[in-house]
């Protein structure tokens, strides 16, 4: 296994168009986490899947923002109608429930809305 | 709610001396984890260390050693022996705990620009 990948790493878009996100975990995790990633900034939370359940979405997670994780594998988040300001990195991350410290990190996909 | 204030937004350290970056938490959970990230230009994650709120020694792996202060609540990130390679953003982390499904999420500090000087 290779770690979390991320599909693509970077992604111009025009304002207004939907896009897409893939993450790939680990695939012994069963924990699939979105984090968003403005310049300069920290990571912030916006959601959470254990296996195929969605547990948690952050107020960040405003209606144009879905992840679904069919099947409890790879993972997608789509924006949909993008304004300048979804302009950030998109981090996913896995983990298992046997460790409660094993977070692996992708490395992300860099969104630029023009 | 759990908050992670790192308060030093950038320094420079010179090369092979050590180097301290502050992370103070807030939580109300009695168990968490304390975690500390180095994100290079590349934007990679890179996992470095990990303390548990019940740990009773402070964590250390390899030149990093985290000093865990519990009743202040800090979690200060040591670097010794600084190389060229350390240049990053450092970013401490916590997660509450695990029983609960948010405690599963890993909260961030604003990071701290590291620039080791040759």
């Amino acid at each position: 296994d290779t770690g979390v990948s991320q599909d693509p790493r970077h992604k111009i878009t025009k304002r207004g168009q939907n896009v897409t996100f893939r993450c790939d975990p680990i695939s012994e995790h069963n924990r699939l986490y979105w984090y968003r990633q403005t310049l300069g900034q920290g990571p912030e939370f916006l959601t959470y899947f254990q296996n195929e359940a969605q547990l948690e979405k952050s107020r960040l997670l405003s209606d144009r923002f879905s992840a679904e994780r069919p099947k409890g594998s790879f993972s997608t988040l789509e924006i949909q109608r993008t304004e300048q300001g979804d302009s950030a990195m998109y981090l996913c991350a896995s983990s298992s429930d046997i460790t409660n410290y094993g977070y692996t990190f992708g490395s992300g996909t860099r969104l630029t809305v023009v | 709610a759990q908050k992670i204030t790192q308060t030093q937004p950038g320094m420079f350290v010179q090369e092979k001396e050590a180097v301290t970056l502050d992370c103070t938490y807030d939580t109300s959970d009695q168990s968490y984890g304390l975690f500390w990230y180095k994100q290079p230009s590349s934007g990679e994650m890179i996992f470095l260390i990990y303390q548990g709120s019940y740990d009773e020694q402070n964590a250390t792996e390899g030149r990093y050693s985290l000093n865990f202060q519990k009743a202040r609540k800090s979690a200060n990130l040591v670097i010794s022996a600084s190389q060229l390679g350390d240049s990053a953003m450092y970013f401490c982390a916590m997660r509450g705990p695990p029983i609960k499904a948010a405690g599963n999420k890993l909260t961030f500090g604003g990071g701290t620009r590291v620039l080791v000087k040759p």
